[in-house]
């Protein structure tokens, strides 16, 4: 069955500093993608990055960098340079390869940003 | 481009009730899809629509229903209400076959 496990209920880092959140992900389709979002006070979820099962490269957005390892299937999110805003839920997903778009999300990591 | 607007923000309703709510897709999406997000948990598919419908269904009783219209605008009804389903309902619409969701800011719905 399909599943996704962050095994990090909640992480702190000091601001400037790096920071990776951890993601584990089962899933006996060949064809999927991972996710990653970001979940603030006010409920929203913003798309930080992706990376699809056949992708070659990790996957960078700015200073957010996704370290896939297929065989061990992982899937972690790194945030270089953390600043303050940064402080949020974080969330990792996967969604199948099929018809439709429906997406798993773990339990998420709740992430703290120090001065 | 507009994003995607869930109405109302918040919520209370009694147990036994029943409530709608109300999403608008981004333009030039044309699926919705509908999760639950209990407190400390996250979001647990609900259902998704597609051309007005339904298209796939997570593990939710039928009182759970919902709409899609022409516009891909969406609705998400919850029947006889409990009060195990006060959470945070989030709508995410996306083009099929395209991997961008973009989600709305949510409606928390709080059952007494």
């Amino acid at each position: 069955a399909q599943k996704i496990t962050q095994t990090q209920p909640g992480m702190f880092v000091q601001e400037k500093e790096a920071v990776t959140l951890d993601c584990t992900y089962d899933t006996s389709d060949p064809s999927y993608g991972l996710f990653w979002y970001k979940q603030p006070s006010s409920g929203e979820m913003i798309f930080l990055i992706y990376q699809g099962s056949y992708d070659q490269q990790n996957a960078t957005e700015g200073r957010y960098s996704l370290n896939f390892q297929k065989a061990r299937k992982s899937a972690n999110l790194v945030i270089s340079a953390s600043q303050l805003g940064d402080s949020a839920m974080y969330f990792c997903a996967m969604r199948e390869g099929g018809g439709y778009n429906k997406l798993i999300f773990g339990a998420g990591t709740r992430l703290a940003v120090h001065p | 481009e507009t994003g995607v607007t869930q109405s109302p923000t918040h919520l209370i309703k009694t147990r036994g009730q029943q409530v709608t709510l109300r999403c608008s897709s981004q333009s030039g999406h044309n699926t919705v899809s509908w999760y639950q997000q209990a407190l400390g948990q996250g979001p647990q598919f609900i259902f998704q629509y597609y051309r007005e419908e339904e298209n796939g269904r997570g593990n939710f009783p039928p009182r759970f229903s919902g709409l899609q219209f022409p516009n891909y605008s969406s609705e998400l009804n919850v029947n006889a209400l409990e009060l195990d389903d006060s959470a945070l309902y989030l709508c995410a619409s996306s083009l099929r076959g395209d991997y961008g969701y973009t989600f709305g800011s949510g409606t928390r719905l709080t059952v007494v």
